[in-house]
């Protein structure tokens, strides 16, 4: 079954104690995304990639990174967490062959990270 | 800078009622727009998009979306709603640097 799968979908963590948040699809997809959702505030990008070893900044990248080492994998990585990074994560992925850059995202279930 | 507006944070309609969730957008050129939906502890679905050609588009689950170019709009309609229809729903625009711009979502409550 084509999928995004996430891991773990429920986390809580204390302050600073490093985590990750494992992505990873098997639809051969080139471009990955993480998305954070906050009430009032909808979806907001974290990170994308084109593809491996190409990744960039969204819109709310600080206290984040990312790798893509691997086309199937997008782990998202908080070297320090903080209580404003208490958020629903979300990962994604997209079909960019033949340049269209229109094909649909696939979402995985989520994640729910609480920072106490 | 490409964006989307959802104005209504929640949307409430009767069952078997026709509902419409509205989405406006604002890019340079042709946009490629997109519905996804999302259930209770789901992630987003895709429901349909408009590329280009007909500006009624045909999704998933009897949804359907007009594609407005003069007022900018891209509104969800489906003719009859169900409870099961009530869901988190989520425009989104790309244009431009190929990366998706999502709205704030608008929740969508049909009542039975």
């Amino acid at each position: 079954e084509a999928q995004v799968t996430q891991n773990p979908r429920y986390l809580i963590t204390v302050t600073g104690k490093k985590l990750t948040v494992t992505c990873s699809q098997n639809m051969n997809h080139e471009y990955m995304s993480w998305y954070r959702q906050d009430p009032g505030l909808g979806l907001r990008q974290i990170y994308y990639s084109m593809n491996v070893e190409v990744t960039d900044k969204g819109d709310v990248p600080e206290g984040y990174k990312v790798s893509r080492k691997e086309k199937r994998n997008f782990p998202l990585i908080l070297e320090s967490p903080s209580p404003n990074q208490t958020s629903l994560y979300f990962c994604a992925s997209r079909t960019d062959r033949l340049s269209s850059y229109n094909s649909p995202l696939h979402f995985g279930n989520g994640t729910r990270l609480t920072v106490t | 800078a490409q964006s989307v507006a959802q104005p209504e944070d929640q949307v409430n309609v009767a069952e078997g009622n026709p509902l419409t969730v509205k989405c406006t957008y604002s890019v340079s050129g042709n946009p490629y727009l997109f519905w996804y939906v999302q259930y209770p502890n789901r992630g987003l679905q895709f429901l349909l998009k408009y590329i280009t050609g007909d500006n009624l588009v045909k999704g998933s689950y009897g949804f359907e979306a007009e594609f407005n170019k003069s007022q900018t709009s891209f509104h969800l309609k489906k003719p009859s709603a169900l409870v099961s229809d009530s869901a988190l729903y989520f425009c989104a625009v790309i244009r431009g640097s190929y990366i998706p711009t999502f709205g704030r979502g608008t929740s969508l409550i049909v009542h039975p």
